[in-house]
């Protein structure tokens, strides 16, 4: 059974701290991708990755980077995080263009 | 550049009546589109696609339908049930990425 795990379901961090949110995946996917999910905006891609070491920009890049050494994982990094960045982040991981798996997300709070 | 509509936000229909969501995209390239079902606390999960050569897939109580030439694509649920309810959202296919729906949350009333 394919699987992307999320190292946090929850998760509360103080304004400025330096915030990484971990994905795995076990499907042998060259792609991973991270969103943010907030109400009436949908799914807003952040920056994806067709391959180690390898990334691009998504939609709403500003404030976040990654990180992807190992094919199987890919990490979202808050610089410093801001009250803006509280949100529901989701990552998902596919093969070519073919359905993306999504883990369970993680909510993020910025206080 | 690349976007995909999505109507209606929101949508409330008695238990056993039909549900019609709708989307529309810009990009005519698009060749895959995708929707998934995002139940409370999970994250989103395809229940159905349709490619481009194709105009409707059925699969059980759903089914998508696609007009290529008008750039739109609606996702129809038959027979709804309690555990239908949740948010949907469409997908277009873009280079190495979806182009997502902004949602529609579906409450199926018992």
């Amino acid at each position: 059974d394919v699987k992307v795990t999320q190292s946090s379901r929850y998760l509360v961090k103080r304004t400025g701290e330096k915030v990484f949110l971990e994905c795995v995946q076990d499907m042998d996917h060259e792609n991973m991708f991270w969103y943010r999910q907030d109400p009436g905006l949908g799914l807003r891609l952040i920056y994806f990755s067709y391959d180690v070491k390898m990334k691009e920009k998504g939609d709403i890049p500003e404030g976040y980077s990654v990180s992807r050494e190992k094919k199987e994982r890919f990490s979202l990094i808050l610089e410093s995080a801001s009250t803006n960045q509280t949100s529901m982040y989701l990552c998902a991981s596919s093969s070519g263009t073919l359905e993306q798996y999504f883990g369970p997300g993680t909510r993020l709070t910025v206080t | 550049g690349e976007n995909v509509e999505q109507h209606p936000s929101t949508l409330s229909v008695q238990e056993g009546d039909s549900a019609v969501i709708k989307c529309t995209y810009s990009d005519s390239a698009s060749n895959y589109f995708p929707w998934y079902k995002q139940e409370l606390g999970k994250g989103p999960q395809l229940i159905i696609d349709i490619r481009s050569n194709v105009g409707e897939k059925k699969d059980q109580r759903i089914a998508v339908t696609l007009n290529k030439t008008a750039k739109h694509f609606s996702l129809h649920i038959t027979e709804t049930q309690p555990e239908d309810s949740a948010v949907y959202f469409c997908a277009a296919e873009g280079t190495y990425k979806y182009i997502f729906g902004t949602g529609t949350r579906l409450k199926v009333l018992a």
